[in-house]
């Protein structure tokens, strides 16, 4: 069954550092997002992505955030310099359409020291 | 932002009982989603939710999409341990958005 792969599966930086997290969403999806949980709240969205743009995006993805599509198959996430703040888990998530169910990869987990 | 609200927050039960949870909104939604997160990894979909008023089954859950299109209930049936985890709902608007979770603990 086709599922949605992230790498590394835990980051560890250092604050101010920039750090990029991998996604590969699954293949014939088209939408593509990307969320953010820090230990013990909720799933919270970041931003989506569609046809080599961002559709939407949350307050949370201010300037230090950016995403990629930067081949066929490849969907990043970029922070330019971390903060200690951003340690959570970062799930990346793919559907075939905008109002369709999505499927979500293991995570990533960001340790910002 | 749309707010999810979901009851309980929290549910300890004994195995075989069921399960009933709900999720709630001051926006209506066109689709609701059920997805169950374990410690450590990723939401997986449950069930998922298009019309207002249907009622789906995947295997011993069954989840019922609000006729006012604001509400969402998932009842899990003869709960088992493996069962344990967090519930989410969740919906698409201009974001999508989650709901803030029920925490299940079943006890053998």
């Amino acid at each position: 069954e086709p599922e949605v792969t992230q790498t590394p599966s835990h980051q560890v930086t250092q604050m101010g550092q920039e750090v990029i997290l991998r996604c590969v969403p699954i293949s014939n999806h088209l939408y593509f997002y990307w969320y953010r949980q820090i230990l013990g709240q909720k799933v919270e969205f970041l931003v989506s992505f569609y046809n080599n743009e961002i559709s939407e995006k949350s307050e949370i993805f201010d300037d230090q955030f950016s995403v990629e599509r930067p081949d066929g198959s490849n969907f990043t996430l970029k922070i330019r310099s971390t903060k200690l703040e951003d340690s959570a888990m970062y799930f990346c998530a793919s559907s075939e359409d905008i109002y369709y169910e999505q499927y979500f990869g293991p995570g990533t987990r960001l340790t910002v020291t | 932002g749309q707010q999810l609200n979901q009851s309980p927050q929290s549910m300890f039960i004994q195995e075989g009982e069921d399960v009933s949870m709900n999720c709630t909104s001051s926006s209506i939604f066109n689709t609701w989603l059920w997805y169950k997160q374990d410690p450590g990894e990723g939401p997986v979909l449950l069930i998922a939710l298009y019309k207002a008023g249907e009622l789906t089954s995947n295997g011993r859950l069954t989840a019922q999409f609000g006729i006012t299109r604001k509400d969402s209930f998932l009842n899990i049936s003869a709960s088992i341990p493996s069962d344990v985890g967090i519930y989410f709902c969740a919906g698409p608007g201009n974001q999508f958005y989650f709901g803030t979770g029920t925490s299940l603990t079943v006890i053998p």
